[in-house]
């Protein structure tokens, strides 16, 4: 099955700082990859994909992740962060189970950001 | 853009009771439907794919009988939560996928209902 790991429980920034949320995958086949992120009690909203084509993926909010197949690694970067950035953040993987054919989606266990003013 | 409602936003219940999430997409149609249950951890866990008109398929190890999905119409999913107990506590989100989009369209979630089981 495919599967991401978010390494990070928490990541903590300076506004003004540039930011990275680490994600990584292990799939079979082609990856196809997500990050949504999360407000307190809220549902998640998409920031941006990676299913083919360039390697750094530009998405909502200024965000941006980079796809290294090397390193099987997509995280999510901003260049300058705001204090508005701070939110639950997901990488979620693509996954289609043999047995079922239905395609889902698979997440990481979720990194907090905290972007201090 | 597509919009996924959902009600209510909380709830709380006494054990034993059964509870009713609605999902809705607005301004479009959502054959498939996906429900979610988020733990305090944070961790975001696929319980099952719903279906417009036939059964939802569920994921191992969560419990058909108790978590009862139905989706009856291209607009409206629901999840019911039968016999409540407090370790059924927890964020349910729904979510759809955008409409006319491929399979790697992103998904579109509902605000998430909090349940607590008293």
């Amino acid at each position: 099955a495919q599967s991401v790991a978010q390494p990070e429980d928490q990541v903590n920034v300076a506004e003004g700082n540039p930011l990275t949320v680490k994600c990584t995958y292990s799939v079979s086949g082609n990856p196809y990859l997500f990050w949504y992120v999360q407000y307190p009690n809220r549902g998640l909203q998409f920031l941006l994909k990676y299913i083919t084509g360039d390697n750094l993926v530009k998405g909502s909010y200024g965000f941006e992740a980079e796809f290294n197949k090397s390193q099987t690694s997509f995280h999510l970067k901003k260049p300058s962060a705001l204090v508005s950035d701070s939110a639950l953040y997901f990488c979620a993987v693509r996954d289609i189970p043999m047995n079922t054919g239905f395609q889902k989606l698979v997440f990481g266990t979720g990194t907090r950001l905290l972007v201090s003013p | 853009g597509a919009v996924v409602s959902q009600h209510p936003s909380w709830v709380i219940c006494k054990s034993g009771t059964s509870v009713k999430i609605e999902c809705r997409s607005l301004d479009f149609q959502a054959t498939t439907m996906f429900w979610y249950r988020q733990f305090p951890k944070q961790s975001l866990m696929l319980m099952a794919t719903s279906n417009e008109g036939s059964k939802a398929t569920y994921e191992q190890g969560v419990e058909k009988d108790k978590f009862l999905i139905n989706h009856a119409s291209l607009t409206l999913s629901t999840l019911t939560v039968t016999s409540a107990h407090p370790e059924d506590s927890s964020f349910y989100i729904c979510s759809a996928r955008d409409p006319g989009g491929s399979y790697n369209s992103p998904l579109h979630f509902g605000n998430g209902t909090r349940l607590t089981v008293t």
